[in-house]
């Protein structure tokens, strides 16, 4: 079975652009959410997305916004984008939200650079 | 959400078990023990989960004290691919809100041929 899958693999984009990057869950799973990891730290939760609804939002701008597609497949917008949104983009799927397992699968990521 | 304190890094000799602990003192009754792992730029993996009992999958065992103030990740046999940043995470089984990850800093694992 396929894993998660990100799209595009890396990016490089200038100040003040927009961005939109692409997940796609494992089969059969619900829920999507949305991980910055920039360099030397660890991944920093943004958006969790279940059955198309946003379920909780992290510590981020609304220049940081997404959706989940009836498919379950999702979407990341980032707008006027910033040096500091360098950084590699994570999603992550789960079977569902109401569960006491918290066992996401995550994809590869997408690494953007902001110039 | 539990705070919990890793070592930044750790060596290990190829071959050999490799020890990962965790501290978690403010850990609440109902909250699991979960670790994951990153290899260098790949997406992190999900290893073990656990609440009182010590559990054992294909890849680890968790040991968790009768207190549950600290654990300990074990990978019995480690390998060179088992080189990566280790996240220990306390998260509670909400049904409210975001099931997110908090991840802290881990421990960067290196093992050694």
């Amino acid at each position: 079975d396929a894993g998660v899958t990100q799209s595009p693999t890396h990016l490089i984009k200038t100040r003040g652009q927009q961005v939109t990057l692409r997940c796609s869950p494992i089969s059969g799973h619900k829920s999507v959410s949305w991980y910055q990891q920039v360099l030397g730290q660890g991944p920093q939760f943004i958006f969790q997305y279940y059955e198309k609804e946003e379920r909780g939002r992290g510590n981020f701008p609304d220049r940081f916004s997404a959706r989940q597609f009836p498919n379950y497949s999702s979407e990341l917008n980032v707008n006027a984008l910033l040096l500091g949104d360098s950084a590699l983009y994570l999603c992550a799927s789960s079977l569902a939200v109401f569960t006491t397992a918290l066992k996401q699968f995550f994809g590869p990521g997408t690494r953007l650079t902001v110039l | 959400d539990a705070k919990t304190t890793q070592p930044p890094s750790m060596d290990c000799a190829e071959g050999r078990a490799a020890n990962l602990p965790c501290n978690h003192s403010t850990i609440s009754g109902n909250e699991y023990v979960y670790w994951y792992r990153q290899i260098h730029s790949q997406g992190p993996q999900y290893i073990i989960h656990g609440l009182k009992n010590n559990e054992t999958n294909e890849m680890a065992s968790l040991i968790i004290t009768e207190d549950r103030k600290s654990s300990t990740l074990i990978l019995p046999h480690a390998t060179l691919r088992d080189t990566a940043v280790y996240y220990c995470i306390v998260r509670g089984a909400s049904l409210q809100g975001a099931q997110k990850l908090v991840f802290g800093q881990g421990t960067r694992l290196t093992i050694n041929p």
